[in-house]
């Protein structure tokens, strides 16, 4: 089945540093991801599209120029976490759909939980 | 744009009895529904999903129904074993769009 691959899976950082999380779909092509942050106990909160080539679509009130999205090829897109702050620290999700696959069906990847100390 | 409801939020089963869990959407456009297991500390799962073409779909213990006149749709998961513990979450899309609605999930304890 389809698999997408999150990098690293939990990370501790220092406030003010930068952290960059990577989701690949390893055996699919994905023209379009998409970055969620989920807070405990909680629903997935969807953060931004990125989309292959040109610029990530953010969601209102999600700082862009914060949370850097690339997506430079159709198996891996990237968001950095800029001078990273305390309040910061969650579980953040990636996600893809197969482009060629009709269904469409969203895969996850397993999360990264960040912390910002 | 969508919204996706979702009950109850957490539920508690007997092992071995059945688990309903049931979401309404708001956009009649919708028109595929996939349910999500989500176990602590990792990504969501796919665990089945269903068209708007279909009133029914069944993968062993695990079944979904959809209602479109009444824009609800269930999942059902038979004989539970203490493995099906975890959150589950239901969405909706409309074909076109990009982006899932989520419901906000349903703790499942499976009670050995």
């Amino acid at each position: 089945g389809a698999v997408v691959s999150q990098h690293p899976s939990r990370v501790i950082c220092k406030s003010g540093t930068s952290v960059k999380i990577e989701c690949r779909s390893l055996d699919f092509q994905a023209t379009t991801m998409f970055w969620y942050r989920q807070f405990p106990k909680q629903s997935l909160m969807l953060m931004a599209t990125s989309n292959e080539g040109s610029k990530a679509t953010y969601e209102q009130g999600v700082e862009k120029d914060k949370f850097l999205i690339n997506h430079a090829s159709l198996t891996l897109s990237t968001l950095t976490v800029t001078s990273a702050h305390p309040e910061d620290s969650s579980f953040y999700i990636c996600s893809a759909r197969d482009s060629g696959q009709g269904a469409r069906p969203l895969h996850f990847g397993n999360g990264t939980r960040l912390t910002v100390t | 744009g969508e919204n996706v409801e979702q009950h109850p939020s957490t539920l508690s089963v007997q092992e071995g009895d059945s688990a309903v869990i049931k979401c309404t959407y708001s956009d009649s456009a919708s028109n595929y529904f996939p349910w999500y297991k989500q176990e602590l500390g990792k990504g969501p799962q796919l665990i089945i999903d269903i068209r708007s073409n279909v009133g029914e779909k069944k993968d062993q213990r695990i079944a979904v129904t959809l209602n479109k006149t009444a824009k609800h749709f269930s999942l059902h998961i038979t004989e539970t074993q203490p493995e099906d513990s975890a959150v589950y979450f239901c969405a909706a899309i409309r074909f076109g769009n990009e982006n899932l609605t989520f419901g906000t999930g349903t703790r499942l304890t499976i009670i050995p």
